[in-house]
């Protein structure tokens, strides 16, 4: 079973400019999660999709974040325009179920670095 | 709100050694507990995880148990390797939730 993928690892953009995280669940997971981790500080819940219903989007930083979850599969994350302190780790994760006993399965995250 | 208080790194320790990272929490309801380790250029992985008092998660030779009393779930180790070394993050949900929230991790490394 193929795991959770993220695209692209890395990303270097200059300030104003715009990013589109991409995010690929297991399959068969309803469940996705983005969440975020600054230098230095924990990792945030950012949104979470039940398919492609948006559940819980209460820890987008402003309205420059736009998440999508077109057919109920894979997700993009758009940042527009970025920032600096947008710079940081994007993880997306997905789970079965949205039960807090069930594991969220993470990706290995995008690097991304606003200059 | 839901916090996690983990141990500040980095901890540096010789391959055998005994391990403990400690882990502390504040949450509304009954959470479930989590430790999630990040090796080297790889993403989170699940390490182990506790979803009732008293129960003991344990995976890879790893230990942590949920205590209710001391709001704690430490990990433990009894000998690590040098295969061991990454950031360790102690995270939980909180009652009827599901967003995970993590402590800030823990930077491990073993020298052989």
């Amino acid at each position: 079973e193929a795991g959770v993928t993220q695209f692209p690892s890395h990303s270097v953009i200059e300030k104003g400019q715009t990013v589109t995280l991409r995010c690929d669940p297991i399959s068969g997971h309803d469940n996705l999660y983005w969440y975020r981790r600054v230098m230095g500080k924990e990792i945030k819940f950012l949104l979470h999709f039940v398919k492609e219903s948006k559940q819980d989007e209460s820890g987008m930083p402003n309205n420059r974040f736009l998440a999508e979850r077109t057919g109920g599969t894979y997700s993009t994350l758009k940042v527009q325009p970025a920032e600096l302190e947008d710079s940081g780790v994007y993880f997306c994760a997905s789970s079965r179920s949205g039960r807090g006993t069930d594991t969220q399965y993470f990706g290995p995250g995008t690097r991304l670095t606003v200059l | 709100g839901d916090s996690v208080t983990q141990m500040e790194g980095p901890v540096t320790l010789s391959e055998e050694a005994f391990l403990t990272i400690n882990c502390t929490y504040t949450a509304t309801g009954y959470p479930s507990l989590f430790w999630y380790v990040q090796y080297p250029g790889e993403g989170l992985q699940l390490l182990l995880k506790a979803t009732k008092a008293d129960d003991k998660g344990s995976n890879k030779g790893f230990e942590a148990t949920y205590r209710k009393e001391t709001t704690s779930f430490h990990l433990e180790k009894g000998s690590v390797q040098v295969s061991d070394s990454a950031v360790y993050f102690c995270a939980l949900i909180g009652g009827s939730n599901y967003k995970l929230t993590f402590g800030k991790g823990t930077l491990l490394t073993v020298n052989p």
